[in-house]
């Protein structure tokens, strides 16, 4: 069974940073690209970032790009998601998925407040 | 960016009713679209990709059809587990692009 644990979301002030991680198990993680979709309180869903199965490419939603960084570790079967300079816009369940192209397994996610 | 808007906004159906819901491109995806349903506390989860191919365990009373830039979903008799948002996706192109979701509501 696909199980994708995510951890690290709590509250930060704005300007400040989180390290998100998912733990992925059930699945040959190397062989996926993963991905980071997050959901506003009371909206819709949004993709962030995608990494490829060997981390040899990475993609970036506009709004996040330049603060945001995707990345994996294939030896410990993890997804990470570095965010700096982050803003009140960026308070959302944050969500790791495996991506096979489309999104068929999701974790919890991760609830990341970002408030003064 | 391909822009995804999907109709109606809410849809109020009875149980035991057929469903059909819409998502339209703003350019053409070919057959890459997915529909995913979410539940009030949930993760969300996949139903279709490929525009038409049920994801594993998905019941057959999903079914997803469609291609280009018109996509539908059908739920051909409602259950009381099927009350929930519907989100079409698209992953043609970067950025993966959702549309702002279906409601199914009880009528």
């Amino acid at each position: 069974e696909v199980q994708l644990l995510e951890s690290g979301g709590g509250l930060v002030q704005p300007g400040g940073s989180l390290r998100l991680s998912c733990a992925a198990s059930g699945f040959t993680f190397t062989s996926y690209a993963m991905t980071w979709v997050r959901q506003a309180p009371g909206k819709g869903l949004e993709w962030v970032s995608t990494i490829s199965s060997s981390s040899g490419a990475t993609y970036y939603a506009d709004s996040v790009e330049g603060r945001f960084t995707i990345s994996r570790d294939n030896s410990k079967n993890t997804l990470y998601l570095q965010m700096n300079s982050l803003r009140a816009e960026d308070t959302a369940i944050y969500y790791c998925t495996k991506r096979s192209p489309a999104f068929d397994s999701w974790g919890q996610g991760t609830l990341v407040t970002v408030s003064s | 960016e391909i822009v995804m808007t999907q109709s109606p906004a809410p849809l109020s159906v009875s149980p035991g009713e057929r469903a059909t819901l819409s998502c339209r491109a703003s350019q053409s995806v070919g057959s890459n679209l997915a529909w995913y349903q979410q539940k009030p506390g949930q993760a969300p989860r996949l139903l279709i990709y490929g525009s038409s191919t049920r994801a594993t365990g998905i019941p057959a009373r999903f079914s997803g059809s469609g291609s280009g830039t018109e996509f539908t979903l059908t739920i051909s008799s409602l259950q009381s587990e099927d009350f929930a948002l519907y989100y079409c996706q698209q992953y043609n192109n970067w950025p993966l692009t959702f549309g702002g979701g279906t409601k199914v509501e009880i009528k």
